[in-house]
């Protein structure tokens, strides 16, 4: 069973820079696992913040953006605001049409 | 403009099965490299991929519930209906349909607002 593994929970100071990662329970992840972000807040469905490992999706602010970093994949938000404050979710691609979500990142902007 | 509206019961018995419906717009399912894919959230916890359905009514499901979902197209209604059978307390969630493409591998891009559904005796 792939488990897809995330931060629980980070904190960033308003203005700061935090990096969240996306890793695989077994092995590391590359680009051909084309992993994607998503940001969602209370009481709404995620939005798509990056896919294809560093393509932002329209009308995203540059200030997100993603990567590999090393054995994972990255979302980087540089300058964070307060309204950043949300659960981040990446998703690795697996093959034949199926998906595997991570377990989110709760993160906190104080 | 694309939109996914799912639907049906909020409260069902354990053992009992769910069926639920995405009715969507803008887009139609018989076209070549468009897919719906449903995907669950427990209250406070992560979301969770179920299953897709492509164009040409090709079917992939999570391996760990594949023995209990089934996924259906209606082309001309542009619908799209999931079923889940045996259901159990732990299956309480809010359950999204998403639009994908095969340019990304069928990634959720655009999704519904999600509907809830309590399992519960």
């Amino acid at each position: 069973q792939t488990v897809v593994t995330q931060e629980p929970s980070f904190s960033v100071s308003p203005g700061g820079t935090v990096t969240l990662t996306c890793g695989l329970s077994s092995g590391s992840v590359s680009a051909s696992y084309y992993p994607s972000w998503y940001q969602q807040t209370p009481g709404q469905p995620p939005r798509t913040l990056i896919y294809s490992t560093n393509a932002r999706s329209s009308g995203v602010p540059d200030r997100f953006s993603g990567s590999i970093l090393g054995n994972k994949a990255a979302l980087t938000i540089t300058g964070a605001q307060a309204d950043d404050e949300s659960d981040y979710y990446c998703v690795l691609y697996m093959g034949s049409g199926i998906w595997v979500f991570g377990g989110g990142t709760e993160l906190t902007v104080l | 403009q694309i939109t996914l509206k799912e639907s049906g019961p909020t409260l069902v018995k354990p053992t009992q099965t769910l069926t639920l419906t995405c009715t969507f717009s803008g887009f139609s399912l018989s076209t070549s490299g468009v897919g719906v894919v449903w995907i669950r959230q427990p209250p406070g916890k992560a979301l969770e991929w179920l299953a897709l359905i492509y164009w040409d009514d090709d079917k992939r499901y999570s391996p760990s519930l594949k023995s209990r979902l089934t996924i259906t197209k209606d082309t001309s209604k542009n619908q799209v209906v999931l079923t889940m059978t045996n259901m159990d307390p732990v299956d309480t969630a809010t359950y999204f349909c998403a639009h994908g493409t095969s340019n990304t591998y069928y990634r959720p891009a655009k999704w519904g607002q999600g509907t809830l559904v309590t399992v519960s005796s």
